[in-house]
């Protein structure tokens, strides 16, 4: 069972700032937080993912509340190519743990 | 690099013949997964491996379905007989604690349509 919450969707104008915003309150103190995104009919792709700490990388940035009990993943500048779903993923960092996605949160970025 | 490869990238076949799709990991890596993603269900893990042994198959439907994985660069999934509700869209991923941070890397799926 995915472990994660989200909103099914969201719009966000092209430019902007994209907001979105995962719960995980039974989050354990040894599970990482990661996003990944999936574009229409393409696999699902790496974007970020964080233990406590505020993370950035040239896609996004991850910020994770002090409880670590949610967390939201920001697009500085959102263009149309952002439009996909996004999947928040918690997972302890063990060798070989698999991966269970949720149903994610469908962002439409539109012009 | 060459991403995780899969083959073939659409089928599409009659009720009760046997599918076989095939996956090359990222060269490397040491764990690999197959995933099938429905429209009504979304995106289900139904095997992974990790130095070529089959670690969790919970997520296989049935008999119907088996994986194997023969050596570190080549996984196949079969499916015989083949039935509709096995359309889908079935994804393979590869991934390395060793080389990152254990994150997925995903091919660019199979589509297998059952008439």
């Amino acid at each position: 069972d995915a472990k994660t919450t989200q909103p099914t969707s969201m719009d966000c104008a092209e430019g902007r700032a994209a907001n979105l915003p995962c719960n995980h309150s039974t989050i354990s103190g040894n599970e990482y937080v990661y996003w990944y995104r999936q574009i229409h009919s393409q696999g699902p792709q790496y974007i970020i993912h964080g233990l406590k700490n505020n993370e950035t990388n040239e896609m996004a940035s991850l910020i994770i509340t002090e409880d670590r009990k949610s967390s939201t993943l920001i697009l500085p500048h959102a263009t149309l190519r952002d439009t996909a779903v996004y999947y928040c993923i918690v997972r302890v960092d063990n060798y070989g743990q698999n991966f269970v996605f949720g149903p994610g949160t469908r962002l439409s970025v539109l012009p | 690099d060459a991403g995780v490869i899969q083959s073939p990238r659409h089928e599409v076949t009659e009720m009760g013949q046997e599918v076989t799709l095939r996956c090359k990991p990222i060269s490397g890596h040491n764990s690999l997964f197959w995933y099938r993603q429905t429209m009504m269900r979304g995106l289900e893990l139904l095997i992974y491996f990790n130095n070529n042994v089959p670690i969790d198959d919970s997520g296989m439907p049935e008999d119907r379905f088996s994986a194997k994985m023969p050596n570190a660069s080549f996984s196949t999934l079969k499916i015989q007989p083949s039935e509709p509700r096995d359309s889908a869209v079935y994804f393979c991923a590869s991934s390395s604690p060793v080389l990152g941070a254990g994150e997925l890397f995903f091919g660019e799926g199979s589509r297998l349509t059952v008439l």
